[in-house]
């Protein structure tokens, strides 16, 4: 059974500051996925990281993947109240016929002006 | 494109009652599954299906139904409501994959359920 954590569960930080929330999975895999949730929103997708080295960048937000040690993390620059939200990280499930996307818990962060 | 739309957005049931949750998506896409979320546990899967005629059952599936007659439509059925199947429900779609491999999911807005 493929499990998936994220730490911390919850973060507060203030703005101006870096951190980093890290994903990591129990079983081989090499696509993995980061969603946003506003509060009492969808989910949207982040970003989209599909081999060991993956590095995506968006605005103040970079996410990496490391799929020999089954963790990915996503990085926060400078963070500004607008990045407030539940961050989830997901991974697909082994072999290619897999559609099965699993979900860690999330991670809440609340950027403090 | 109104992507994907899921009905109703709150629901309140009673226990033992049964409800038919809808989806549609009109992006032609053929992958499609159900996640229920619930505080502190994530998203969870359900039911998915890669296709017309095909269903297959995700981590959580008791209680709930599904079928899929058309590739819009991907409805959700709750047999016999119980307080534990209070939650949101999320409808997701995909393409089949795309060129690189990946499935990236489109959600619904949600559909809040509460069983008394």
């Amino acid at each position: 059974e493929l499990k998936v954590e994220q730490n911390p569960l919850f973060l507060s930080m203030q703005e101006g500051k870096n951190y980093t929330i890290y994903c990591n999975y129990s079983t081989t895999s090499d696509r993995l996925y980061w969603y946003r949730q506003d509060p009492g929103k969808s989910l949207e997708s982040l970003f989209v990281l599909l081999s060991n080295g993956a590095v995506k960048q968006e605005g103040r937000l970079m996410a990496s993947l490391d799929t020999k040690a089954r963790l990915s993390t996503l990085h926060i620059t400078a963070a500004v109240h607008d990045l407030s939200a539940t961050y989830f990280c997901a991974v697909d499930g082994s072999g290619a016929g897999s559609y099965q996307l699993t979900f860690g818990k999330g991670t809440k962060l609340s950027v403090i002006p | 494109n109104a992507g994907v739309t899921q009905t109703p957005k709150f629901q309140v049931l009673k226990t033992g009652q049964s409800m038919t949750l809808q989806c549609a998506q009109d992006m032609n896409h053929e992958y499609m599954s159900w996640y229920r979320q619930d505080p502190g546990m994530g998203l969870r899967l359900i039911h998915y299906s890669v296709g017309a005629g095909i269903t297959d059952q995700g981590e959580v599936p008791n209680g709930y139904n599904v079928s899929r007659s058309t590739t819009e439509d991907f409805p959700l059925r709750l047999l016999s409501a119980a307080p534990s199947q209070t939650s949101v429900y999320f409808c997701a779609s995909s393409l089949d994959r795309t060129e690189f491999g990946a499935n990236v999911l489109t959600f619904g807005a949600g559909s809040r359920l509460t069983v008394l």
